[in-house]
Parts: structure tokens; sequence; C-alpha cells
């Protein structure tokens, strides 16, 4: 069974960079049959999709977050990590880490994280 | 960017009774579109894939259908576990993008 933990600071300043690792157990981020991605949900709001990646270093982004986003994988520790760079307070929102299958369910996310609430404020 | 919007907002019904969740798209998604279940304080849960597949370990009394523009998530017989809410998703093309969420409440 694959499971999936984020962690990372639960307060960032405005204008600094919000850095989340996902910890992946029960299966390797190695896998090409994967992309590892970000997902976030404003308080009481719906879902947006941040991006994902894949091991081979194929990465699709929200053209929406784009010029602020990174994503990487550090396969030696299975895990995988988002930056968002010169957050404001819109930024404030549960973040979750999930996993996307190249096949059935292909480009659907199968696996999640629990979240971790991220608050922007100085 | 594909808008999907999910009606009704919120939907009241009781035990037992059938629940129809809509979602729409802003243009054809093909098949391509999925449904997910959030309770509170957890993160969502796959139920069903690329319009009308149900995803591993989900009960038979959830069904999809649709295709192109109009889709619909279908509980047959609700439960009361079943109250929470669904969102749709596409994976037509980037960006992926979800609806807004129909609330599923108890009458």
């Amino acid at each position: 069974q694959v499971h999936l933990q984020e962690s990372g600071p639960g307060l960032v300043k405005p204008s600094q960079t919000l850095s989340l690792t996902c910890t992946v157990s029960g299966g390797s981020i190695s896998s090409g049959g994967y992309y590892w991605s970000w997902i976030r949900q404003h308080p009481g709001k719906g879902l947006e999709w941040i991006g994902y990646m894949h091991y081979s270093g194929t990465t699709y982004y929200n053209p929406s977050l784009k010029s602020r986003v990174a994503i990487s994988l550090d396969t030696s520790k299975n895990q995988f990590s988002l930056k968002l760079s010169s957050v404001t307070a819109a930024d404030t929102a549960v973040y979750y880490c999930a996993r996307v299958g190249v096949g059935e369910p292909s480009f659907f996310f199968d696996y999640w994280g629990q979240g971790t609430l991220v608050t922007v404020s100085s | 960017e594909v808008v999907l919007t999910q009606s009704p907002a919120t939907l009241s019904l009781s035990p037992g009774e059938r629940a129809t969740l809509s979602c729409r798209a802003s243009q054809s998604v093909s098949s391509y579109l999925g449904w997910y279940q959030q309770k509170p304080g957890q993160a969502p849960r796959l139920l069903i894939y690329d319009a009308s597949n149900r995803a591993t370990g989900i009960p038979a009394r959830f069904s999809g259908s649709g295709s192109g523009t109009d889709f619909t998530l279908t509980i047959s017989s609700l439960e009361p576990e079943d109250f929470a809410v669904y969102f749709c998703q596409h994976r037509s093309n980037w960006p992926i993008t979800f609806g807004q969420g129909t609330r599923l409440e108890i009458k």
C-alpha cells in the first residue's frame, strides 16, 4: 500500500519561499509508471492542481503558478518537493502531495497525502 | 483552460435515496473525467475515472456516465458515509482542473 506524507513549515512570511516535502513509502518514485504531484485547496474552497513531475525529469506546471513553482525529486530518499516563491496571503491553503499514474487510472490522483496547512502571514 | 461547473452546489437527501450530481465542461473533454469524494479533514478519494470506471475498492452503488461536456455521478442508494463533498476533474489537457464541488448533505 502506497503512503504519502507531507512535511514542512506551517507558517511562511509574505515574499518568502514555501518549501514542502512529500515522503513516499510502499512504492518507489523512480518507477516509470507515475508522476508525483502537488495540489492545493484554499480554505473552504475547491482544488487547484499545482504541477507534477516524472522521475525522467518531465514536468508539468499549472500556468497560473508556473513562474513561481518548482517540483523536484530525491530518489535517494524517495521524496519529492515543492517550492513556491514570492508567496502572498493568497497562497494560504492545504497542500496535498499525490500520485498520478500513467497507466489506468491514467492521470487521475489515486493516492494522496493527508495534507498540510500552510499559512502565509507576517 | 477547461472550466468545470458542478451542480447543484448543495444536494440535500436522505439515506437510501438516489443522488445525481452533474459536472459540465466548458469544452469537450471526451471521456477524460473523474470524480472524487472528500470528507471533512481528509484528502479526496478517487471514485470514478474516465467517466465511468470505478476506482479500486469503490462500491458498486457509485456509477459515472457521460462524455464530451456533460457528466453525471450517480449514487444509487445513499449510505450514511456517502455524505461528503464531491469534485470532478478532467485530464483532457493541461492544466488539469477541478470543479468547485457539490456538497451532499443529510436532509
